[in-house]
């Protein structure tokens, strides 16, 4: 346990769904992170989130859409996936941008 | 780009075998870390290890920043040492946060 919580676990979805990734964190930390891993791939980091204010987005598609609410919370929002978005994603925080970051369990995600 | 590699890619271990695991990295590092990726996929924070050496119980990591590069040793090794050992650096400045990981090395240790 990590003290950074992802659910759902799991996610089987269509091309054409729209659903919604979620992070918490209790750990009283100011920053946040999506991170994708694929198959034989290593880890890419999608967003980057400071104080609740977007600092990084490298270069991913705009049907992935980050929303930050607050600092505890961080969510992935999904929608007209493609099958090469099927991947392990996870989620992180850290206390400030260049601290250690603890990584939640993660969503491994199928899109058919 | 920034460039990690990390060696071996696989290591195959008889249980209580030793093992040392290398990363080498291509720019200066203002931030490196350790982890362990079990089988189910959660990333555990072994090190935060920009620079010397520190250990907890079996384990143990060095980074050299000078020469950049970091060693992650595994002493006794047991099965549930088992899963993918990864290190990832952040350069600091504008880099906001952004761990580059490296492909990771695969351990598998038999009983």
């Amino acid at each position: 346990e990590t003290g950074v919580t992802q659910t759902p676990r799991h996610l089987v979805m269509g091309m054409t769904n729209k659903k919604s990734l979620k992070c918490e964190q209790h750990l009283g930390h100011n920053a946040m992170y999506w991170y994708k891993q694929s198959a034989k791939k290593p880890l890419e980091l999608m967003f980057v989130y400071s104080l609740e204010e977007r600092v990084e987005n490298n270069s991913v598609p705009s049907r992935f859409s980050p929303e930050c609410p607050n600092s505890s919370h961080l969510f992935l929002h999904l929608h007209t996936l493609q099958p090469e978005d099927s991947a392990l994603y996870l989620c992180a925080s850290s206390l400030g941008i260049q601290e250690t970051q603890y990584f939640g369990p993660g969503t491994r995600l199928l899109v058919l | 780009g920034i460039q990690v590699e990390q060696s071996p890619p696989d290591l195959i271990l008889q249980e209580g075998a030793n093992s040392t695991l290398r990363c080498n990295f291509s720019d200066s590092v203002n931030n490196l870390q350790w982890f362990h990726q079990n089988p189910w996929g959660q990333l555990i924070n072994l090190f935060y290890i920009p620079s010397g050496t520190k250990q907890n119980g079996r384990l143990s990591a060095t980074t050299v920043a000078t020469e950049r590069y970091s060693l992650l040793y595994i002493s006794s090794s047991q099965t549930t040492d088992s899963g993918v050992y990864f290190c990832a650096r952040n350069a600091g400045g504008t880099s906001y946060g952004k761990l580059t990981f490296g492909q990771g090395t695969i351990l598998t240790v038999h009983p």
